[in-house]
């Protein structure tokens, strides 16, 4: 099975400011089709995961360019450029080569 | 609108056993492959069960051999039959929607709201 390693656990963020989660896979997400399958979700509070990133980079509809994902491999990094309130909440990595994991999550707050 | 209700969570004694429903409205169900991830109180995300749109499925080793998961593509419904259920079973239970009706390797673009699972005497 494929482990997923996010760090930090927990992360409090000045308005403004920038943030950055890593996550870390036991195995490398890069398949043979030449696509790397590595999402990113944000579950805010009492509702249910929505879909940030997908394949590494790409932003998902309606996601906000303050939002981007990098990496290859086995790493990967999502930075949030300028994080705003309404970006609070847990978020997840999530490989999907092999079924699927999820990291086990980053709760960002804001300080 | 996609639109996707669970229902069927509860209380069951450990041994129990329960059937999770999730209506899906707004795409043609028949084309999607279709999960239940499940997470536990104050835990991360856990993914539970697949099936295709070929009907073939999928198991994590924590339910294999004690939850079955299938489709009613007439009904356009998912179901989840859990049994002998453990105390570690309690979660709420998210079905999803692949993205992608085509291929395999993908992402959930579309969640239900959850319906909570709670094993305990």
């Amino acid at each position: 099975d494929i482990v997923m390693t996010q760090t930090p656990i927990s992360l409090s963020v000045t308005p403004g400011q920038p943030a950055s989660i890593s996550c870390k896979s036991s195995q490398s997400l890069l398949h043979s089709d030449g696509k790397t399958y590595l999402y990113w979700y944000l579950q805010k509070a009492g509702q249910s995961p929505q879909l940030l990133i997908y394949e590494v980079s790409s932003r998902f509809s309606g996601v906000p360019d303050r939002f981007s994902g990098s990496g290859s491999g086995t790493d990967f990094t999502l930075k949030i450029s300028r994080v705003e309130a309404e970006d609070v909440g847990v978020y997840y990595c999530m490989q999907a080569i092999h079924l699927w994991t999820f990291g086990q999550g980053t709760k960002v707050e804001i300080k | 609108e996609v639109h996707l209700l669970e229902s069927g969570g509860g209380l069951v004694q450990p041994g129990g056993s329960l059937r999770l429903s999730c209506a899906a409205s707004g795409f043609t169900f028949s084309s999607y492959a279709m999960s239940w991830v499940r997470q536990a109180p104050g835990k991360g995300l856990e993914w539970v069960s697949a099936v295709a749109s070929d009907d073939n499925t999928y198991y994590a080793d924590s339910v294999k051999g004690r939850f079955i998961i299938s489709r009613d593509n007439s009904k356009n419904t998912l179901f989840l039959q859990m049994n002998s259920l453990r105390a570690e079973d309690t979660a709420v239970y998210y079905c999803a929607k692949r993205w992608h009706s085509s291929g395999w390797f993908d992402a959930f673009d579309i969640w239900g709201q959850g319906t909570m699972v709670t094993v305990s005497s």
